[in-house]
């Protein structure tokens, strides 16, 4: 069945600094991958997505590159902020299907 | 405001007693997901409709368990005989395509804690 592995936070950061949080996942044929955030207190949005081998998702300087051959979709960016502290979950949808499969979030907190 | 709604957004209940809860999607959206969260952990997917046809159901959705969208438009997840580990986040979402670029939206969900 498909599955989705993140890293385990908290990931403690501070302000300025360089943000990966790893993604790996296992699903028959060609997912769609996707990152969620949840901030405090609000319900999950959408924050990037790639739907084939090779795509990059990008977003409020967030990036991800979909790799078929490490079959991974790491969250980048380059200089986070405090407003960024929040969970983050990566989650597929196999092409076959239709709803989302989701890793068991990491949470990032900045400090200023 | 246009987005997803859920209502209650908290509801606490006695172990035995049946809870009800009620998803609007978006007005366009033809598909209406549920997903349950439990601390810490990431959405689990429940069922979903299209239209007002239930095409999938999870192994997650025991027999207590009943979710219906009458006309295709809101929906509601009913759970009876709660027991304490049904304590989790319930979270709606809709979307108005199916395939690769279909974007979910979720809703700020229904927090249900089972006394």
């Amino acid at each position: 069945g498909n599955s989705v592995t993140q890293m385990e936070g908290p990931v403690t950061l501070s302000e300025e600094a360089f943000l990966t949080i790893n993604c790996t996942y296992t699903a028959t044929g060609y997912p769609s991958l996707f990152w969620y955030v949840q901030y405090p207190g609000e319900g999950l949005q959408l924050l990037l997505k790639a739907t084939k081998a090779d795509d990059k998702g990008s977003n409020k300087g967030f990036e991800a590159t979909y790799r078929k051959e490490t079959t991974s979709f790491h969250l980048e960016k380059g200089s986070v902020q405090v407003s960024d502290s929040a969970v983050y979950f990566c989650a597929l949808r196999n092409n076959a299907g239709n709803m989302l499969t989701f890793g068991g979030g990491t949470r990032l907190m900045v400090k200023p | 405001d246009t987005g997803v709604s859920q209502n209650p957004r908290h509801k606490i209940t006695k172990r035995g007693q049946n809870v009800t809860f009620r998803c609007d999607p978006i007005s366009e959206h033809n598909r209406l997901y549920w997903y349950r969260q439990t601390l810490g952990q990431g959405p689990e997917f429940l069922t979903y409709f299209q239209n007002e046809a239930q095409l999938e159901k999870s192994r997650l959705l025991s027999d207590r368990f009943s979710a219906e969208r009458p006309k295709g438009s809101f929906s509601t997840l009913e759970i009876q005989r709660t027991e304490q580990g049904d304590s989790a986040m319930y979270l709606c979402a809709s979307s108005f395509l199916s395939g690769p670029s279909a974007e979910q939206y979720f809703g700020p969900g229904t927090r249900l804690t089972v006394t």
